[in-house]
């Protein structure tokens, strides 16, 4: 089946630090990938996408590419915000776009002044 | 820019109530969906919903669990019996289905069994 890893956190850096969090995956098929963020009492919001191999997905500073190669979609933000301070989902779905969304266990992100 | 609405925004229920969680999904979206997020763990797949019906459903899905979408724009979910864990955050979304796009996920439904 399909399975999503990420880094453990939480990961706590300072403004304008640059920022990593690593995410694998594993698919029986040719997976779209995901990244979602969820802010403090929010619901999950969808941050980047990346349909196949070589993709960049960006969106708010954010990036991720799609390496097939490597199976992995990490994000990177170059300076992050408190703003920021979320939880980071990396997810997939296989097929049309309409199968179901197998997520990681989610990467804390606490950002001090 | 469209939304996934979902009501009550919290929800505390006695453990062997039944809850309903409704949803409103956006108006052109054709694929429903439940998950929920027990506090501090990973999202998890519990129901997907096509045409009138179930499509997939996970092991957690069990038979205390229903969905239906009984007027063209509410999407429910129902569970007939509460118990404790089933304490969680319960996240509605949908997708048109054309394309990997991602889904739109709602804001979710804080249920509390006590």
């Amino acid at each position: 089946g399909n399975s999503v890893t990420q880094m453990e956190g939480p990961v706590t850096l300072s403004e304008e630090a640059f920022l990593t969090i690593n995410c694998t995956y594993t698919a029986t098929g040719y997976p779209s990938l995901f990244w979602y963020v969820q802010y403090p009492g929010e619901g999950l919001q969808l941050l980047l996408k990346a349909t196949k191999a070589d993709d960049k997905g960006s969106n708010k500073g954010f990036e991720a590419t799609y390496r097939k190669e490597t199976t992995s979609f990490h994000l990177e933000k170059g300076s992050v915000q408190v703003s920021d301070s979320a939880v980071y989902f990396c997810a997939l779905t296989e097929g049309g776009g309409y199968q179901k969304v197998t997520f990681g266990t989610g990467t804390k992100l606490q950002v001090i002044p | 820019e469209p939304e996934v609405t979902q009501t009550p925004s919290h929800q505390v229920t006695q453990m062997g109530q039944e809850v309903i969680l409704r949803c409103v999904p956006i108006s052109n979206h054709l694929y429903f969906y439940w998950y929920r997020q027990i506090l501090g763990q990973k999202v998890e797949f519990l129901v997907s919903f096509y045409n009138n019906e179930i499509s997939e459903k996970s092991e957690i899905f069990d038979d205390q669990f229903s969905v239906e979408r009984p007027d063209g724009s509410n999407f429910t979910l129902k569970i007939r019996s509460t118990k404790l864990e089933d304490s969680a955050m319960y996240f509605c979304a949908s997708t048109l289905g054309q394309g990997p796009t991602g889904y739109t996920f709602g804001s979710g439904t804080r249920l509390t069994v006590v």
